[in-house]
């Protein structure tokens, strides 16, 4: 058990749907780093939160976007869902951004049909 | 441009014995790490090992062990003694000094999947 959480596992939603995708990261860590998985593009960084603050952006569309509260756990809001969108979301969490290990929680599954 | 490398997309190695992955990466920072992560089918991305680039000796987890040669920019991980529980893909990433653009990400190479046999 990594001690960071998503929530849910598996999500099924159709086209043009709204969905959420929650991460709790693990006790003491400040930092939130949201990944999505996919077979054509690989494991790409998406965003990241440090302490409430977003710190770095990856290659996240405008369709996405995420937030970090004051209890540190983080969301991921995807919108306008189109098909490729389907792929493994992953969320990781660190104490800082300079880090000797990073553990990642078991991801959402989701799968736009 | 591809800042990570694994040239090997699969590969087949009998238990007990030893298996060498190969990740090549570019930055020209100064100052980054290295890290190894196992992805079984179940999908969970699990941490094995790290490697500081001012560390002087190679990082060891049971095992894992990561063959840093840094003047290469190679960074191979060794799993010794194989299990068939090691039957996983395989991705080696690398996070970069701290700036605005890059501060604290990870990025990944494209995996090898490793398969263990009896």
């Amino acid at each position: 058990d990594s001690g960071v959480t998503q929530t849910p596992k598996h999500l099924i939603t159709a086209t043009g749907q709204r969905v959420t995708l929650r991460c709790s990261p693990r006790s003491g860590d400040l930092s939130v780093y949201w990944y999505q998985q996919s077979l054509d593009q690989g494991l790409q960084f998406l965003i990241q939160y440090y302490n409430g603050e977003e710190r770095a952006k990856g290659n996240i569309l405008e369709r996405f976007s995420a937030q970090q509260f004051p209890d540190l756990h983080s969301e991921l809001n995807l919108s306008s869902l189109e098909l490729g969108d389907s792929a493994l979301y992953f969320c990781a969490s660190s104490p800082t951004g300079t880090y000797t290990e990073a553990f990642f929680g078991q991801g959402t599954r989701l799968t736009v049909v | 441009a591809q800042k990570i490398t694994q040239t090997q997309p699969g590969m087949f190695v009998q238990e007990k014995e030893a298996v060498t992955l190969d990740c090549t990466y570019d930055t020209s920072d100064p100052s980054y790490g290295l890290f190894w992560y196992k992805q079984p089918s179940s999908g969970e991305m699990i941490f094995l090992i790290y490697q500081g680039s001012y560390d002087q000796q190679n990082a060891t987890e049971g095992r894992y062990s990561l063959n840093f040669q840094k003047a290469r920019k190679s960074a191979n991980l060794v799993i010794s003694a194989s299990q068939l529980g090691d039957s996983a893909m395989y991705f080696c990433a690398m996070r970069e000094a701290m700036t605005t653009d890059s501060w604290g990400k990870l990025q990944f190479g494209a995996g090898t999947q490793v398969v263990v046999t009896p």
